[in-house]
């Protein structure tokens, strides 16, 4: 099965500045989540997609945050302006449908300077 | 608000010797369970999904069982490798369609 495609790997930045990563999920899939992860911990949902539509960013910090799937199928997460605590790995992930098995990428490692 | 534990946080075993790692939550409505890998620098694995009405689940030398009375599931590595020193992570969805919870992850470490 194809994999969930993720870029860029890192991204090193300084603070208050912006920055996007982007998602392809599996075709096919109409469920795409975003997930931070802190070093240690497991990762936390950000927002999730049905298709277009978003079905929960109920904990997305939406001062800085935004997250768009225009089109139902890639997706754009970005942040500005960053913050020192915003310094973790972003993780994507998709599935055919609410409740089946979420494939993930391998994440975009983000440090803030 | 559901929330996982995996106890303990790190675990070091030789080689051969095999794995058992534990994983509770607080809310026993879940929808069913899912067991991930996570390398350094990656992204997850999923490694087995045990629905609500199971009570077990095997893939290779990997056994997942769950108990939902008890809000506990554990995955059992048998004959464990060097290959299979990772973070493993348990997470839930509350309902079908529901975001997953995480538990914090085992980092085990297994020495040739």
């Amino acid at each position: 099965e194809a994999e969930v495609a993720q870029s860029p790997r890192y991204k090193i930045t300084e603070k208050s500045q912006a920055v996007a990563f982007w998602c392809d999920p599996i075709s096919g899939h109409a469920t795409l989540y975003w997930y931070r992860q802190i070093l240690g911990q497991g990762p936390e949902l950000l927002v999730q997609f049905q298709d277009e539509s978003v079905v929960d960013d109920s904990q997305l910090p939406k001062d800085r945050f935004s997250a768009e799937r225009l089109k139902g199928v890639d997706s754009t997460l970005k942040i500005q302006p960053a913050e020192l605590g915003d310094s973790a790995m972003y993780l994507c992930a998709s599935s055919r449908a609410g409740g089946q098995p979420q494939h993930f990428g391998d994440g975009t490692r983000l440090s803030i300077l | 608000k559901q929330e996982v534990t995996q106890i303990p946080a790190a675990l070091s075993v030789p080689e051969g010797e095999n794995l058992v790692l534990n994983c509770s939550f607080t809310d026993s409505a879940i929808y069913n369970l899912q067991w991930f890998r996570q390398d350094p620098g990656k992204g997850l694995t999923s490694l087995l999904l045990i629905q609500s009405s199971q009570r077990e689940q095997t893939s290779g030398r990997l056994n997942a069982s769950l108990d939902k009375s008890s809000g506990r599931s554990t995955l059992y590595i048998a004959a464990s490798q060097p290959g299979d020193s990772a973070t493993y992570l348990c997470a839930v969805p509350q309902a079908a369609g529901n975001k997953l919870t995480f538990g914090g992850g085992t980092r085990v470490l297994v020495k040739p």
